[in-house]
Order: structure tokens, then sequence, then C-alpha cells
């Protein structure tokens, strides 16, 4: 199993500003996800985040809005850049080892204003 | 490209009913299938993880069944109670997406005492 540790749980910002999520693995892993929940729906996948490598964005998300860092194989962090009320949901990151069972953080609550 | 479904969308139930959540996927090649519940605004808690190998996992008061080659798997709850109440997701890990999981849009199950 695994422990992750995600903060904030929650924050509210003004439009047109950045927020950084921190995300912390009580074990060392190789793929790291993040994932954003807009309200009312299901996960979407935002990118896949390597450690040593650049992270692999789905369609629809890129590295200018979503910069993400993965400076070691326990910790990781996803911005959402320049915010606007459509970036208001619940960002989540998740390890899992191949084919094995995915473990999830207690998500980040972003409202923008 | 995987599409998952689940069924209903929302369910309302006294307290002590045993129920049963759906959910199918159009792509049969499958490596596991996974069910998580998720809280209003939080991170989501994995309940169950089947093999592609395997046909039902048991863990409490849950159990869930796999049917690969038919493309779906229940999740059955025995005696239902009100700290059941939450958005049950069911994702799988498919052959050729690698560790990323595709995600049903979740039912949201309300027990009520």
């Amino acid at each position: 199993s695994a422990v992750i540790s995600q903060k904030p749980s929650r924050d509210i910002c003004q439009r047109g500003t950045s927020l950084t999520i921190q995300c912390q693995v009580d074990s060392q892993v190789t793929m790291m996800f993040w994932y954003r929940q807009q309200p009312g729906q299901s996960l979407t996948l935002i990118a896949t985040a390597n450690q040593g490598s650049e992270a692999t964005y789905e369609s629809g998300f890129v590295i200018d809005k979503f910069p993400i860092s993965r400076p070691n194989l326990t910790f990781s962090t996803l911005t959402v850049s320049n915010m606007s009320p459509e970036d208001s949901s619940i960002y989540l990151c998740s390890v899992r080892r191949v084919n094995t069972e995915a473990f999830f953080g207690q998500g980040t609550r972003l409202t923008v204003v | 490209k995987q599409e998952v479904t689940q069924i209903p969308a929302a369910l309302s139930v006294p307290e002590g009913e045993n129920l049963v959540l759906n959910c199918s996927f159009t792509d049969s090649a499958i490596y596991n299938l996974q069910w998580f519940r998720q809280d209003p605004g939080k991170g989501l808690t994995s309940l169950l993880l089947i093999q592609s190998s395997q046909r039902e996992q048991t863990s409490g008061r849950l159990n869930a069944s796999l049917d690969k080659s038919s493309g779906r798997s229940t999740l059955y709850i025995a005696a239902s109670q009100p700290g059941d109440s939450a958005t049950y997701l069911c994702a799988v890990s498919g052959e050729t997406s690698g560790s990323r999981l595709t995600f049903g849009e979740g039912t949201q199950l309300t027990v009520n005492p």
C-alpha cells in the first residue's frame, strides 16, 4: 500500500494567480499521476509524472498551464497557472505500480473567484 | 478507446438493504479493475482490486465480481449502512494503456436511516 499526503486540502484563489499543489508519498514509486475532477464529473487524467524526465500530458492539457515537477521518487508538485473560474475543480494525485492497486491523496479542492 | 459506464448514476436505499452497483467496459483487454469510494470533496479510497484472472474479491460487507469476457463488474454491498453513503467509482487498467486508469462516472449512493 501507499500513504499519500496532499497539500493544501482546499484553497480559494483569485483569477490570474497560480497555485502549487504538493504530493508526498511514504514510499518510492516510479510513476505519479495527476487528475482533475470537475464538479459533478468523474476523474480526468492531466499527466503522468516520472522521476528524472518530463511529464507526459494528456490531450487537452499543456505544460504551460499545468507545470509539474518530480524531483525525486516520493514527491511531486502540480501548478495550476493563470487560473480562471473554469479551473475550479478537485485535483488529485495518485500512485500506482504497474498493474497493481492505485492509491490517491485526499485531494485539493480549488475554487477560483 | 476504453469506455467505462456505471449504472445507476444515483441510488437511494433504506438502511439494511443489500444492493448492487454495476460497471461495464467496452474493451475486455484489461489487466485489472478497481472499485473506489469517494466522499464529497475528498480523495478516493480503494475498496477492492480484481485482477483480470480473478472472478471476485471480498472485503467485509463488500463483494466485487468480474466477468471480463462480457465486460462487466458488479459491487455488492450487504446490509447497507448510512456510513456507506458516498460516490462509488470503478476504474479499469487496460493492456494497451499501461498504468493509466479509465474511470466510470460513478454511482452516488445514499443510505437512509
